[in-house]
């Protein structure tokens, strides 16, 4: 199987645009979840969405925002872009589900950068 | 919410020694725990997870062992290879907040050969 797959890789922006960031699952993943990876706050959780429905929203402002489609593919915008927005953005794929934990596979990332 | 402490932040070894990487979390409720492995430029690699009715977990070089009681969770990898170099991330989760994992701040691992 194919893994998880984000275009594009990298991004340059300069503040007060705004950007969307694509991520494909893996096949039959239903769960798709992004996380913002920063060298000084690490990995934070941003959102996840399961069948086209946000389940679970991190502290992130309302500039971040995502959706997900009937395929499972998800984007993830952000607007108004602040200097603070430069990071590593990835997005991981599970089966999805509920009652239980599933595995997490993570893509390689979008690097963004604000100017 | 759930709040993950990861210990030590940079670890060096001589290739062959064993490394052990610590984590304790918050919440009672979290029942999984995943380890990760992030090499530069590239997404995060699970390495081993383990969930809250296993005490230890194996496979080949590295390990998991996990205290329920006192909230606590460790990675061990024996005969470090300089390929093991990387950082090193856990994690925990819970069932009820399922595909939000929250991440220690990470483990620099560094292998000498």
């Amino acid at each position: 199987k194919a893994g998880v797959t984000q275009t594009p890789r990298y991004l340059i922006k300069t503040r007060g645009q705004q950007v969307t960031l694509s991520c494909s699952p893996i096949s039959g993943h239903r769960s798709v979840s992004w996380y913002q990876q920063t060298p000084g706050q690490g990995l934070q959780f941003l959102f996840e969405y399961f069948s086209e429905t946000q389940r679970n929203k991190g502290n992130f402002p309302g500039r971040f925002s995502g959706r997900q489609f009937s395929n499972s593919r998800s984007e993830m915008n952000v607007s108004t872009l602040e200097l603070g927005d430069s990071a590593l953005y990835l997005c991981a794929s599970s089966l999805g589900g509920r009652g239980t934990a599933f595995v997490q596979f993570f893509g390689p990332g979008t690097r963004l950068t604000v100017l | 919410g759930e709040n993950v402490e990861q210990h030590p932040s940079t670890l060096s070894v001589q290739e062959g020694d064993s490394a052990v990487i610590k984590c304790t979390y918050s919440d009672s409720a979290s029942n999984y725990f995943p380890w990760y492995k992030q090499e530069l430029g590239k997404g995060p690699q699970l390495i081993i997870d383990i969930r809250s009715n296993v005490g230890e977990k194996k496979d080949q070089r590295i390990a998991v062992t996990l205290n329920k009681t006192a909230k606590h969770f460790s990675l061990h990898i024996t005969e470090t290879q300089p390929e093991d170099s990387a950082v090193y991330f856990c994690a925990a989760s819970s069932g009820g907040s399922q595909g939000n994992l929250i991440f220690g701040k990470g483990t620099k691992l560094s292998v000498k050969p």
